[in-house]
């Protein structure tokens, strides 16, 4: 398996553009996760999606960010409009609750830069 | 949110010796699990341990579990260059849906 796969895998941008990031979470994974990292905040959970259902949305900043997914295969977070304070790298996670208990499988991360 | 605390923020060791990282958490857990980070890439799971163990071994690993006081060790023996990273615990709470609430890391350097 080629493991989670995430793209852009840099993106830079003006204040106030539409970013779209994109994830293939690992087959046959039930749990995908987005996280956001920064140096002041560590890493911190936004969302997270149980069989194409969000079930915890709860850290998402503000309405300016959004995920869906809308397959088993793919999700996409959406940040619109852009801000500078949301740049950070942005981690997509995939995970099965029957393989060991909990882990998480990350790609490699979207480095995002908004000017 | 952050439940774990990692000690130290940042270490810094010559090749060879051993390395000492150490997590704390607040709530009950079903089991703690390390990560390493490598500079600009994304977490890689190292080991878990249950809240019924209190000690497992990976290769030059060794995690230990205190579920009394809440904390956890990560042992890395032997240290070498390519062990520069960040070191991240996450834990799972009782009675979760799978969430895992994460340390804010110690970041390791291995001088040569």
């Amino acid at each position: 398996d080629a493991g989670v796969i995430q793209s852009p895998r840099h993106e830079v941008t003006e204040m106030g553009q539409e970013v779209t990031l994109r994830c293939k979470p690992i087959s046959g994974h039930d749990y995908l996760f987005w996280y956001r990292q920064t140096m002041m905040r560590g890493l911190e959970l936004l969302i997270y999606f149980n069989n194409n259902v969000p079930i915890d949305d709860s850290g998402m900043p503000e309405d300016r960010f959004s995920a869906k997914m809308p397959n088993a295969s793919f999700s996409t977070l959406k940040i619109q409009p852009s801000e500078p304070r949301d740049s950070a790298v942005y981690f997509c996670a995939s995970g099965d609750r029957g393989h060991a208990y909990n882990e998480q499988f990350f790609g490699p991360g979207t480095r995002l830069t908004v000017l | 949110s952050q439940q774990g605390e990692e000690d130290p923020q940042a270490l810094s060791i010559q090749e060879g010796e051993n390395a000492t990282m150490n997590c704390s958490y607040k709530t009950s857990i079903n089991n703690l699990q390390w990560y390493r980070q490598n500079s600009g890439r994304g977490l890689v799971h190292l080991i878990l341990i249950r809240s019924n163990e209190r000690e497992k071994h990976s290769g030059r690993l060794r995690v230990t579990l205190d579920t009394s006081k809440k904390s956890s060790s990560l042992l890395i023996t032997a240290s070498r260059a390519a062990d520069t990273a960040s070191y991240f615990c996450a834990t799972t709470a009782l009675y979760s849906n799978y969430q895992l609430i994460w340390g804010a890391g110690t970041k390791l350097i291995i001088k040569p």
